[in-house]
């Protein structure tokens, strides 16, 4: 059985590019939610997909977006990026009925580690 | 607005010895709780958790403790082993939004020998 596993693992990217982060789900899960984990914070929700739509959001601007696919793998992207954009990006993937699941089943992967200069 | 708050960032225990990270919220709708380990270059990985029904949860070495009215965790490691130094992530919940965590800002424990 596969964990979760993210990438590209680091990214360097400049003020007003466009990045997408990728996350494939451990096997048998239909749930994936994303974090940003900013330099000595804790992580932030950022939002979750259940079959391939979005099942909650957290505080974060509209050019924060993802998508999930029917393998359950998902994806994550950032437009316009701006320097405070610079964070882990935790990706963590569960399995629930109808987006509702025991959190502590809820597994993380490694991160993309995303620079922006 | 930090509604999980862990106002230690580092500490040190010897090994052996017993480890309390604690933990504070202000969200009242928050009734379950998790502890979190990261070691560096891997993901959070899930440790224990506790629902507000309940005051202690105990899994081997590991006991969290809940307390409701001053809205207070602790997480106790007992003994601490080297292989315990890692960032240890208090988190957050409420029933009503399960799908999302709020965590703390993360205690750094270091089990020295």
């Amino acid at each position: 059985e596969t964990g979760v596993t993210q990438s590209p693992t680091h990214l360097i990217k400049t003020r007003g590019q466009q990045v997408t982060l990728r996350c494939s789900s451990q096997s048998g899960h239909n749930t994936v939610s994303w974090y940003q984990q900013a330099l000595g914070q804790g992580p932030q929700f950022i939002f979750q997909y259940y079959r391939e739509e979005e099942n909650g959001r957290g505080n974060f601007p509209p050019r924060f977006s993802g998508l999930q696919f029917p393998n359950y793998s998902s994806e994550l992207n950032v437009n316009a990026l701006e320097l405070d954009d610079s964070a882990l990006y935790l990706c963590a993937s569960s399995s629930g009925t109808s987006g509702v699941y025991l959190v502590n089943e809820q597994f993380f992967g490694p991160g993309t580690r995303l620079t922006v200069l | 607005d930090q509604q999980v708050k862990q106002n230690s960032p580092s500490l040190s225990v010897q090994e052996g010895r017993i480890s309390i990270l604690n933990c504070d919220y202000t969200n009242s709708m928050f009734d379950y709780f998790l502890w979190y380990k990261k070691y560096p270059a891997e993901g959070p990985t899930f440790l224990i958790s506790i629902s507000s029904i309940k005051d202690k949860n105990e899994d081997g070495r590991f006991t969290v403790f809940l307390n409701k009215s001053a809205k207070h965790l602790s997480l106790h490691i007992v003994p601490s082993q080297p292989g315990d130094s890692a960032v240890y992530f208090c988190a957050a919940s409420d029933t009503g939004t399960a799908s999302k965590l709020t965590f703390g800002t993360g205690t750094r424990l270091q089990v020295t020998l």
